[in-house]
């Protein structure tokens, strides 16, 4: 089925510095990735839809200039938490969206998450 | 507003009896609805997904799910849990008739399968 990686897994910073964020779909191309933040035990929040060549669709409430979304490739989005701070922490889950091949259509695949600990 | 409801918190369930994780939907028109599921501390994977069709759609790890138009529901069953099946399970609608691709999620329901 169609895979998405996430990179790293797991990170810890101290408060003010920025992280990145990878989100890889290894087995077909995403012109449309997602990134959710979700709390401990509560739903996916979506944050913002990441198009490809495109400036990144921010929800209601999410600020655009604190967390950067970039989709240099039909393979690649990054997400960088800028002047990361205590309030920052959660876990941090990408979709990759494909649009059709061999899985199906039609269905975001996710990542297996990204535990950001700020100090 | 489009919206998803799942209304039990947690669903506790012996080991080889059924289970149903139930789901309903709020959008207008023919929606496109999705079953994930997540082990802790990772992300959500891919059950099963209605989009057209038969309305009994079957999913990965022998799940099933029902699309029934007039209740507005997408319930999710298996015919023999095994403790295995014990994560979080997630329903999510999308609305194919909107502009953008989004997913709305339920809240999630836990599921407790005992041995």
């Amino acid at each position: 089925g169609a895979v998405v990686s996430q990179h790293p897994s797991r990170v810890i910073c101290k408060s003010g510095t920025s992280v990145k964020i990878e989100c890889r779909s290894l087995d077909f191309q995403a012109t449309t990735m997602f990134w959710y933040r979700q709390f401990p035990k509560q739903s996916l929040m979506l944050m913002a839809t990441s198009n490809e060549g495109s400036k990144a669709t921010y929800e209601q409430g999410v600020e655009k200039d604190k967390f950067l979304i970039n989709h240099a490739s039909l393979t690649l989005s990054t997400l960088t938490v800028t002047s990361a701070h205590p309030e920052d922490s959660s876990f941090y889950i990408c979709s990759a969206r494909d649009l059709g091949g061999a899985w199906s259509t039609d269905t975001q695949y996710f990542g297996p998450g990204t535990r950001l600990t700020v100090l | 507003a489009q919206s998803v409801a799942q209304p039990e918190d947690q669903v506790n369930v012996a080991e080889g009896n059924p289970l149903t994780v139930k789901c309903t939907y709020s959008v207008s028109g023919n929606p496109y609805l999705f079953w994930y599921v997540q082990y802790p501390n990772r992300g959500l994977q891919f059950l099963l997904k209605y989009i057209t069709g038969d309305n009994l759609v079957k999913g990965s790890y022998g799940f099933e799910a029902e699309f029934n138009k007039s209740q507005t529901s997408f319930h999710l069953k298996k015919p023999s849990a095994l403790v295995s099946d014990s994560a979080l399970y997630f329903c999510a609608v999308r609305d194919p008739r909107s502009n953008t691709d989004k997913l709305i999620f339920g809240t999630g329901t836990r599921l407790q399968v005992f041995p």
